[in-house]
């Protein structure tokens, strides 16, 4: 049971380059999010995609589009990388129950120079 | 708008000592509290979950409290081991908008040999 599957672990890109990180869960769950975690700030939402066919902005979108392709995979696309967007990402999925917790991704490690 | 706080950010306990890890929220409208576990350059693992109707949790030496009304949750570590340090985060489930997690900034625990 693979759980949530991020790829790739880890990505170094230029500044003004675009790139797109994949999300899959495998659990049927409903919800997806995208955190991004920076030293001292914690994690801090990005996107999310409540159900299959919708997706909604979080705390810190600028700069990013998302896509849920379907139930399984969520994806963030970064158009034109910039050095504040170097961060590890991390997708997570949840149940539509609301008594349910979040299963986390790996993560991906970015650095943009 | 909710706010997750973790208090202290750091923390070094010699081997063996039971300690408690501390998180305050400033809405008690929420559906659960999660607690996880994140070891350096790694992901989140899921450690407890604890619904909003509940008092604790237990895991093996591992024990969540949730007091709703006040605002706290703390995490009771029993008969600490090296192998027990990590960066501890907890994260609250709104009740609004999409009922997203709110994480804290985590506390970094080193269990001394």
């Amino acid at each position: 049971n693979a759980g949530v599957t991020q790829t790739p672990k880890f990505q170094v890109l230029k500044t003004g380059q675009s790139m797109t990180l994949q999300c899959a869960q495998d659990m049927n769950h409903n919800s997806m999010y995208w955190y991004r975690q920076d030293p001292g700030m914690g994690l801090r939402l990005i996107y999310y995609s409540a159900s299959e066919g919708t997706t909604d902005k979080g705390e810190v979108p600028n700069g990013y589009n998302v896509s849920r392709l379907n139930k399984r995979e969520f994806s963030l696309r970064l158009e034109s990388a910039a050095p504040s967007q170097t961060s590890v990402y991390f997708c997570a999925s949840i149940t539509a129950s609301l008594a349910a917790g979040y299963t986390f991704g790996s993560g991906t490690r970015l650095t943009v120079v | 708008k909710q706010e997750v706080t973790q208090i202290p950010a750091a923390l070094s306990v010699p081997e063996g000592e039971n300690l408690v890890l501390n998180c305050s929220f400033t809405d008690s409208a929420i559906y659960n509290l999660q607690w996880f576990r994140q070891d350096p350059g790694k992901g989140l693992t899921s450690l407890l979950l604890i619904q909003s109707s509940q008092r604790e949790q237990t895991s093996g030496r591992l024990n969540a409290s949730l007091d709703k009304s006040s605002g706290r949750s703390t995490l009771y570590i029993a008969a600490s081991q090296p192998g027990d340090s990590a960066t501890y985060l907890c994260a609250v489930r709104t009740t609004s908008g999409t009922y997203k997690y709110i994480f804290g900034t985590g506390t970094r625990l080193k269990v001394l040999a």
